[in-house]
């Protein structure tokens, strides 16, 4: 079975403070992916990042970063000098390579405020 | 827009109602997904097709409801007799071509279904 932990519900920080939101996973499959997607208000899920599980380099887009290490299953989310636009409810999730290989396993998500 | 594109965005029905959700993919995306999200949680699985055949369906799919995708290209999601309990934002996505389970799994904006 596949899981995935957003252990925080809501994070709530002050514009151009630095936030990091935290994933934890469980798989018993040695290839897998996971990724983070963004739901604005408006509902649709908007795509940030895909990363394979035999590569564990880190990544930097702009002002987001990501943190993924296998050793403790984690592949944490980090947004540097926080925007109101980065208001949001972000999830992880996780996709296995054995099973239903397309069917993807989400968090249950952090929500993030970002205030003036 | 190339997006994927569902409709109705809303819809409010009567208990024992049916409904029926339409979902157009990303041109030339041979999988397709539907997922279900209620509030506070991450979206769960329902079902995906690839091409016309629907591949994988989730213990989450009663009786009531069925989806297909009869030219491998727009799929439709009914509920058949509505309950309270199916109110819920139901999230369509598509993924390109290729058996890389990797590949990354693009959603649209959901279609929320309030039964009162």
């Amino acid at each position: 079975a596949q899981k995935v932990t957003q252990a925080q519900t809501e994070i709530s920080v002050v514009e151009k403070e630095d936030v990091t939101l935290d994933c934890v996973y469980e798989t018993r499959d040695t290839t897998y992916y996971l990724f983070w997607y963004k739901q604005p208000p408006s509902g649709e899920l908007v795509f940030l990042i895909r990363r394979n599980s035999f590569d564990e380099q880190n990544e930097i887009s702009g002002r987001y970063s990501w943190n993924f290490q296998k050793s403790t299953s984690s592949f944490n989310f980090t947004i540097t000098a926080s925007q109101v636009v980065d208001s949001a409810v972000y999830f992880c999730a996780l996709r296995g390579n054995t099973g239903t290989a397309s069917k993807l396993t989400f968090g249950t998500g952090t929500r993030l405020q970002v205030t003036l | 827009d190339t997006g994927v594109s569902q409709d109705p965005r809303h819809k409010i029905t009567k208990r024992g109602q049916n409904v029926t959700f339409r979902c157009d993919p990303i041109s030339e995306h041979n999988r397709l997904y539907w997922y279900r999200q209620t509030l506070g949680q991450g979206p769960e699985f329902l079902t995906y097709f690839q091409n016309e055949a629907q591949l994988e369906k989730s213990r989450l799919l009663s009786d009531r409801f069925s989806a297909e995708r009869p030219k491998g290209s727009f799929s439709t999601l009914e509920i058949q007799r509505t309950e309270q309990g199916d109110s819920a934002m139901y999230l369509c996505a598509s993924s390109s071509k290729g058996g890389n389970s990797g590949n990354t799994i693009y959603f649209g904006e959901g279609s929320w279904l309030t039964v009162v």
